[in-house]
C-alpha cells in the first residue's frame, strides 16, 4: 500500500502571501490531521478531518483553515503568512477515530 | 489542556546499552498513548497502547503503560546506532466526536558506537 504522500516537499514564500499544501492519505483511510512542527513548540496539532468534515481545531488563528474532499485528499491553507509561520507541516492519516496515525513526509515552508 | 510531558529529554548512550524513555500524559478523554520515532523526516509509528499493564514488543523495542499513574515507557534493549532519533509520545483525546494527539516535546536519544 503506498504511504501518505504530500506536496510540494519544499516551498520559500514572502509575508503576506499565502499557500496551499496536499495531503494524499493511505487509500481506505477516511480520516486525516495536520500537524505544525517547530523546534521551539514541537509538534502541534492543527486540525482533523473525517468524510470532508472537520471534526476539530488546534490552536491556530483563522488564517489556518484546510478541508477534505470526497477521495480523503485534504488541503490547507494560510493566508497572510508571517515569518512565524516557517515550519515543517506534517499530514497524518488514519482509518478512523482512535487508531493509530501514520504521517506523510511533511512540507517544508519557509517564509522570507 | 491536554499535556504529555517526556523525560529525559536527551540521552547518550553506548551502543548494547539498554534505555528506557519515560512519558506521562494528563488527557481530558484518554483513549490511547502512542509512541513515534523521528530521524531527519517524518515521525514512524511504533506502538499504540489502550490498555494497562499489557506489554507490546517489536524486536529490540517494548513500551507499557500504566493508566493509574498516567505514564507510559519505552524501553529499548542492545541499542544500535541506527536507534539514533527522537522518540516522540502522544496522548490520543477522543472528546468531542474527533480524534486529536497531544504530543511531548520529545527525547533525543544518541547512540554512540
Amino acid at each position: 500500500k503506498a504511504g501518505v504522500t504530500q506536496t510540494p516537499r519544499y516551498l520559500i514564500k514572502t509575508r503576506g502571501q499565502q499557500v496551499t499544501l496536499s495531503c494524499s492519505p493511505i487509500s481506505g483511510h477516511r480520516s486525516v490531521s495536520w500537524y505544525q512542527q517547530t523546534p521551539g513548540q514541537g509538534l502541534q496539532f492543527l486540525f482533523e478531518y473525517f468524510s470532508e468534515t472537520q471534526r476539530n481545531k488546534g490552536n491556530f488563528p483563522g488564517r489556518f483553515s484546510g478541508r477534505q474532499f470526497s477521495n480523503s485528499r485534504s488541503e490547507m491553507n494560510v493566508s497572510t503568512l508571517e515569518l512565524g509561520d516557517s515550519a515543517l507541516y506534517l499530514c497524518a492519516s488514519s482509518p478512523g477515530q482512535g487508531h493509530e496515525q501514520f504521517f506523510g513526509p511533511g512540507t517544508r515552508l519557509t517564509v522570507l | 489542556e491536554d499535556k504529555v510531558v517526556q523525560s529525559p529529554l536527551s540521552l547518550v548512550v553506548h551502543e548494547g546499552d539498554t534505555v528506557t524513555l519515560n512519558c506521562s500524559y494528563e488527557v481530558t478523554n484518554f483513549r490511547s498513548l502512542l509512541w513515534y520515532k523521528q530521524e531527519k523526516k517524518a515521525p514512524t509509528f511504533l506502538f499504540m497502547l489502550t490498555s494497562s499493564g499489557i506489554e507490546k514488543k517489536s524486536g529490540r523495542l517494548s513500551s507499557i503503560l500504566d493508566k493509574k499513574e498516567l505514564f507510559s515507557i519505552l524501553n529499548i534493549t542492545a541499542t544500535q546506532t541506527g536507534d539514533s532519533a527522537v522518540y516522540l509520545c502522544a496522548g490520543g483525546d477522543s472528546g468531542a466526536g474527533s480524534y486529536q494527539l497531544t504530543f511531548g516535546k520529545g527525547t533525543k536519544l544518541s547512540v554512540i558506537p
